[in-house]
């Protein structure tokens, strides 16, 4: 089974819908990042958490919210999702600071029509 | 400011060439990590190598190798007698003591495309 699990893999839905994404951990790492990636741009933090009481926004965090319901799950909600967060959405784990490796998950795609 | 450039946006090579993807970085830390991933079609992303700051001996794992020179800012990657199994998108990333702890910062990504 994968260490690092998303759900779901792909999502259509429509402006102004509220939509989560979910991700679960099972490489007992207290760090955990969500990052969208768009084509040609790279990578981009939306939100990392610490563990379970520490929450951080990253670099593009408006229009998102996160929750850390325990140590192995971090979800990301879209509040009113518009057309321009279509984009593929990774979760991301590492044990502790910046020396570790980042684990990242499968990855969700998701377009808003 | 922390800034990983991956100039080749794209690049196409017939089987059994060499190629070698290239990524320059920026940082004023001393210490600092820097990353290689895979995207293949598929999407997910896979880890390929780690190398600290402190630490320029080359890498090898079998075709694949890394050159790390800090005179140059730069981390490239070279695959020898490239396959078409290694066609994907392949980013550098840098991780350091003084940005958010654990943020990786992300190059946008080199396209391999390994041709039969």
């Amino acid at each position: 089974d994968a260490d690092v699990t998303q759900t779901p893999r792909n999502r259509i839905t429509k402006t102004g819908k509220r939509i989560m994404l979910e991700c679960s951990q099972t490489k007992g790492h207290d760090r955990m990042y969500w990052y969208r990636q768009d084509p040609g741009l790279g990578l981009r933090l939306i939100y990392y958490s610490f563990d379970v009481k520490d929450i951080n926004k990253g670099e593009i965090s408006d229009g998102y919210s996160v929750s850390r319901q325990a140590q192995a799950k971090f979800s990301l909600s879209l509040e009113s999702a518009i057309p321009n967060q279509t984009a593929l959405y990774f979760c991301a784990t590492s044990a502790t600071g910046f020396t570790d490796t980042q684990y990242f998950g499968p990855g969700t795609r998701l377009t808003v029509l | 400011a922390q800034k990983v450039t991956q100039a080749q946006t794209e690049i196409s090579v017939v089987e059994k060439e060499d190629v070698t993807l290239d990524c320059v970085y920026e940082t004023r830390d001393t210490t600092y990590y820097l990353f290689w991933y895979k995207q293949p079609p598929s999407g997910e992303l896979v880890f390929l190598i780690r190398r600290n700051s402190f630490d320029e001996q080359n890498e090898i794992s079998g075709r694949y190798s890394w050159n790390f020179q800090k005179s140059t800012s730069s981390f490239n990657f070279t695959i020898t007698a490239s396959q078409v199994v290694d066609s994907a998108v392949y980013f550098c990333a840098l991780s350091n003591a003084g940005s958010t702890l654990g943020r990786l910062y992300f190059g946008r990504g080199t396209q391999l495309t390994v041709w039969p």
